[in-house]
């Protein structure tokens, strides 16, 4: 099984570009989710998606855009990348997302921006 | 922000010790989840706890739930270096929000 696959596993951006990150998931989940990692601060969530056609802010929203673009598919857009986005990228997807449901993380997306 | 304390930040242990690690928060939680994140890869979840005094045991990882749902901790026995990683709490958002919450995670290294 898959799972939670994301793309692409590494890129470096220079300051000003653009890029999107890609995920899909297999498991038919609902909610969809992306999440940052950076030392010392812990994952930290961006955007999330309750369902097909909806998102919501997370904690850290700024300089991000996403799209839910089908139940399978949610993709995360640095529309001018900037240093501080230099980081690790998580996404994810639960059943449902506002219970004890498990959330399946991808093996990460490592951007830099110089 | 209901934040979740984990402590220690970071802990190396030799192969065959015990050890304690724990999560804090101010606030009561309906539930809490542990997951294990090892380099390279995304967390994955290995237990969640949802009644207060709950114990959950795992081969020799033993998590346990206060009574009053505001911290947890996660023991390990006879640790091996098969468990090193980082170990992080979370909780669902609430208020309407999907999403975890997590802890900074506790760095675990055993060493042989």
């Amino acid at each position: 099984n898959a799972g939670v696959t994301q793309t692409p596993k590494f890129q470096v951006l220079k300051t000003g570009q653009s890029m999107t990150l890609q995920c899909a998931q297999d498991m038919n989940h609902n909610s969809m989710y992306w999440y940052r990692q950076d030392p010392g601060m812990g994952l930290r969530l961006i955007y999330y998606s309750a369902s097909e056609g909806t998102t919501d802010k997370g904690e850290v929203p700024n300089g991000y855009n996403v799209s839910r673009l089908n139940k399978r598919e949610f993709s995360l857009r640095l529309e001018s990348a900037a240093p501080s986005q230099t980081s690790v990228y998580f996404c994810a997807s639960s059943e449902q997302g506002n219970s004890g449901n498990t959330i399946y993380f991808g093996e990460g997306s490592w951007l830099t921006v110089v | 922000t209901q934040l979740l304390e984990q402590s220690p930040q970071f802990l190396s242990i030799q192969e065959g010790e015990n050890l304690t690690v724990y999560c804090n928060s101010s606030s009561v939680f309906s539930s809490l989840q542990w997951y294990r994140q090892e380099p390279g890869e995304g967390p994955v979840l290995l237990v969640t706890v949802v009644t207060g005094g709950e114990v959950k045991k795992l081969k020799r990882l033993t998590f346990q739930f206060g009574d009053a749902r505001k911290d947890s901790s996660l023991h390990i026995t006879a640790a091996q270096p098969g468990d090193t990683g980082l170990y992080l709490c979370a909780r669902y958002s609430g208020g309407g929000a999907d999403g975890l919450t997590f802890g900074k995670g506790t760095h675990l290294i055993i060493q042989p």
